[in-house]
């Protein structure tokens, strides 16, 4: 049992560049979530999904897409990559089993926009 | 609208003495509070939560946590800090009445404990 897997681990980026980051998860969750990190502002949700085909903007949608095509994966895309989205990305993911279930975490992806 | 603030950038503690990471919280009805832990370069590892019952939480690696109706607090405390407990702590949040079910996040704070 894996739990939440992030790649890549690492990416360095040109502006104006795309990538997409790719986060699964093996525990049968439902909701996933796209998270941003920067120092001293904690984590910021990007966007969120309820379920398969389903997606939801967070509190910093903007310059990011994603897509949920199956349950286990949920990508985070970035089409024009500016210096603004250099952070660390966290994967995130929960059951269903009521508001208090748990949000497991992947290990981050560290994204650099020169 | 859910809030949650941490008010220390950083705790310092020596090893062996108790420590305490304050945490604030702001809803609009019932609170679910959870804590995490990351260590440098990792993710974030859940610690404990408060759903409901008894205010006391003990969690992971024997830190524990108060929730105070009150004083809309949950503090993380343990008994006697280790060497390997330095890492950034986040306090989080869901309102039991928050359609999306969205985690609201501190700024997190960071423990010191020197030998």
């Amino acid at each position: 049992n894996a739990g939440v897997t992030q790649t890549p681990k690492f990416r360095v980026l040109k502006t104006g560049q795309s990538m997409t980051l790719l986060c699964a998860q093996d525990m049968n969750h439902e909701y996933m979530y796209w998270y941003r990190q920067d120092p001293g502002m904690g984590l910021r949700l990007i966007h969120y999904s309820v379920g398969e085909g389903t997606t939801a903007k967070g509190e910093v949608p903007d310059g990011y897409n994603v897509s949920r095509l199956k349950k286990q994966n949920f990508l985070l895309g970035l089409e024009s990559a500016a210096p603004s989205q250099t952070s660390v990305y966290f994967c995130a993911s929960r059951q269903t089993s009521g508001r208090a279930s748990t949000q497991y975490f992947g290990p981050g992806t560290r994204l650099t926009v020169l | 609208a859910q809030s949650v603030a941490q008010p220390e950038d950083q705790v310092n503690v020596a090893e062996g003495n108790p420590l305490t990471v304050k945490c604030t919280y702001s809803v609009s009805g019932n609170p679910y509070l959870f804590w995490y832990v990351q260590y440098p370069n990792r993710g974030l590892q859940f610690l404990l939560k408060y759903i409901t019952g008894d205010n006391l939480v003990k969690g992971s690696y024997g830190f524990e946590a108060e929730f105070n109706k009150s004083q809309t607090s949950f503090h993380l405390k343990k008994p006697s800090a280790l060497v390997s407990d330095s890492a950034l702590y986040f306090c989080a949040v869901r309102d039991e009445d928050n359609a999306g079910n969205m985690l609201t996040f501190g700024g997190g704070t960071r423990l010191m404990v020197k030998p």
